[in-house]
């Protein structure tokens, strides 16, 4: 079993629509949570990180985690075209080293005009 | 502010070659990670290092692959030999811990070994 489990998608999303984003995770005792972007050829880079059980907005986007279920998702509200990528969900574990992070294998986004 | 830095962006080389992979972390940042990205697999961490020390490599496929950082400003992971299941974009990243949480990711190095 995968220590992060994200669905592989794609998840085609029309322009203006919610995308929403599933993650899950094996180790009860994670206590840091990420959500990265993937361009195509790009490097990944941060969205958001949240580390409380409810929810955490910046912008467009909203991270949800739910520790008791072990599960962490992302909604991006208003998608648009430059929101297509694929979107890696990102967990430090309870027994990581500080900064040590275990990756899921992302989740693409299409976002259709 | 310059980010990761890493050399080469594209290696195509011969099964059999060595191949050096560089990367300059982010300066002040005191924890540096090499990944491995491929279709199959995602993004593998391979070697972390704290404080120019290695602090894990359980991520490292096996003894073909060495990664050093002698100072706090350059890292090198290489590969001899290589063989074409190498073949994949590895990334290199840095971080400042405990301070922060992100981990910044270079452009990335991409490997083909033929």
């Amino acid at each position: 079993q995968k220590e992060v489990e994200q669905n592989s998608g794609p998840l085609s999303v029309p322009e203006g629509a919610i995308a929403s984003l599933n993650c899950t995770y094996s180790d009860r005792g994670s206590q840091s949570f990420f959500w990265y972007r993937q361009y195509s050829g790009k490097s990944p880079e941060l969205i958001m990180s949240i580390y409380s059980n409810g929810d955490k907005e910046d912008g467009r986007f909203t991270a949800q985690l739910n520790k008791a279920s072990q599960y962490v998702s992302l909604l991006i509200r208003d998608s648009q075209p430059s929101d297509s990528a694929t979107y890696l969900c990102a967990v430090k574990g309870s027994t990581d080293s500080w900064g040590k992070l275990q990756f899921g294998a992302g989740t693409q986004v299409v976002v259709t005009p | 502010d310059a980010g990761v830095i890493q050399s080469p962006r594209h290696e195509v080389t011969e099964m059999g070659q060595e191949v050096t992979l560089r990367c300059k972390p982010i300066s002040g940042h005191n924890s540096l990670f090499w990944y491995r990205q491929t279709m199959m697999r995602g993004l593998e961490l391979l070697i972390y290092f704290n404080n120019n020390v290695p602090i894990d490599d359980s991520g490292m496929p096996e003894d073909r692959f060495s990664a050093k950082m002698p100072n706090a400003s350059f890292s090198t992971l290489k590969i001899q030999p290589s063989e074409p299941r190498d073949s994949a974009v590895y990334f290199c990243a840095s971080s400042l811990v405990p301070v922060g949480n992100t981990i910044y990711f270079g452009e990335g190095s991409w490997l083909t070994v033929v």
